[in-house]
Formats: C-alpha cells, structure tokens, sequence
C-alpha cells in the first residue's frame, strides 16, 4: 500500500524557515517524481513545486520561487521542503503527493505564518 | 500560465441523480507525447484530496465506474452517473501538462 507521512510544520515567525519532510513507503520511491501542494484554510488547492525521480529537475510555483527549496533522499525515500524567508501568505496545509501527475496524497501538515 | 475554469461553484443534487462538473482550460492539454494531462480529484470534507481520474477518463484504482471523465483539448468534464452521500466534497480539475500546474477553483457538492 503506498502511503507518504508528511511531518514538520508548526508555528513559525514571518521570516523564519521550517523544513518539512514527507516519507514515502509501498512503491519504488526512486522511480518516481514527488511534489508538494499547499491549501490555505478555507481555500483551494495550489500546487508548490515538483522534483524529478534522479533530482536531477526541480520546478516551482512563482510564489515561492527562491524562498523554497525541493529535494529528495531516495536512500531513505525521503520527500523535503526547506521553506525560508516566510510570509503570512504561506499559512497553508502542505502535502506531498506522488508524482507529477498527483495520484496519492499524504494527511497533510499544518504550517502557520505568523507572530 | 494555464488558467483552469471550472463550473458550477456549487452543485446541489439529489440522492440518485445525476451531476456534471465543467472544466475550460486557457490553453491545449495534449503533451508532446500525444497524452492529456487532465486530472480529477475529490475532497471529502476534512479530508486530503483523493485523485479519481487521470489523462482525462481513466479512473484510479477503487474509484466507483459512477464516476467518469471525458473531453479533450481544453474542455473536460466529470460526471457523477447517480450521486451518493459519500459524493459530498470539493471537485478539482488539474492539468499536468505544462508548468506551473495549476487547479481549477473547485466545485462544491452538496445534497439538496
């Protein structure tokens, strides 16, 4: 069964950093391109960035481009997030989804922006 | 960017009954491959969003046959053939093919 746990989020400053961690089990984790989405309280979905199986290739949403950083450890299928310089604006629930194309999502962890 | 546009907002419906949800992109979904990244998910209340569909009509694993996608180009719909309870939720579009992804604003079923 594939199940990715996301785990680091919490109450953080505007302008502080948190990393966020998602472990994945159940599927090949190194074959596989992962991807973060975040959803504002009471809002939609938005998608936060995508790094390759190798991470070799990594994309990000304009809204956190050079505050965010994606990347993997497939020696122990391994998903992060580092986050810096963070904003109000980024009080979200973040999950880790498999894939580009999204097709499972972890529970979600809840960081929030604010002093 | 892709604007995706979904409609109705909200969707009220009747045990039993059918529903539609409209999705419009701003540009093409057909990838370089030939495949169109066109993805549905559902958002039960309280809940992480789950994907149904993916490339437009194929549903995931454990998805009820109730549940179907079609379209092609920039025009997509899902469609609940007879709507349950468990139905009840947030419906997102997602298209994959070109970045950054983007989602649809999401339509909101209700039972009437």
């Amino acid at each position: 069964e594939v199940q990715v746990v996301e785990s680091g989020g919490g109450l953080v400053q505007p302008g502080g950093s948190l990393r966020l961690s998602c472990a994945a089990s159940g599927f090949t984790f190194s074959s596989h391109a992962m991807s973060w989405v975040r959803q504002a309280p009471g809002k939609g979905l938005e998608w936060v960035s995508t790094i390759s199986s190798s991470g070799y290739s990594t994309f990000y949403a304009d809204s956190v481009k050079g505050r965010f950083t994606i990347s993997r450890d497939n020696s122990k299928n391994t998903l992060f997030l580092q986050m810096n310089s963070l904003r109000a604006d980024d009080t979200a629930v973040y999950y880790c989804a498999k894939g580009q194309q999204l097709m499972d999502w972890g529970q979600g962890t809840l960081v929030t922006v604010s002093s | 960017d892709v604007v995706m546009t979904q409609s109705p907002l909200s969707l009220p419906v009747t045990l039993g009954q059918p529903a539609s949800i409209s999705c419009r992109s701003t540009q093409s979904l057909v990838y370089s491959d030939g495949n169109t990244y066109l993805n549905w998910f559902q958002q039960r209340p309280g809940q992480s969003p789950r994907r149904l569909i993916y490339k437009v009509s194929n549903r995931d694993s454990g998805v009820p046959d109730r549940f179907s996608g079609s379209g092609s180009g920039t025009d997509f719909t899902l469609r609940i053939s007879r709507v349950e309870a468990e139905d009840v939720g947030i419906y997102y579009c997602m298209q994959g093919t070109h970045w950054p992804l983007t989602f649809g604003g999401g339509t909101k079923v209700e039972i009437k």
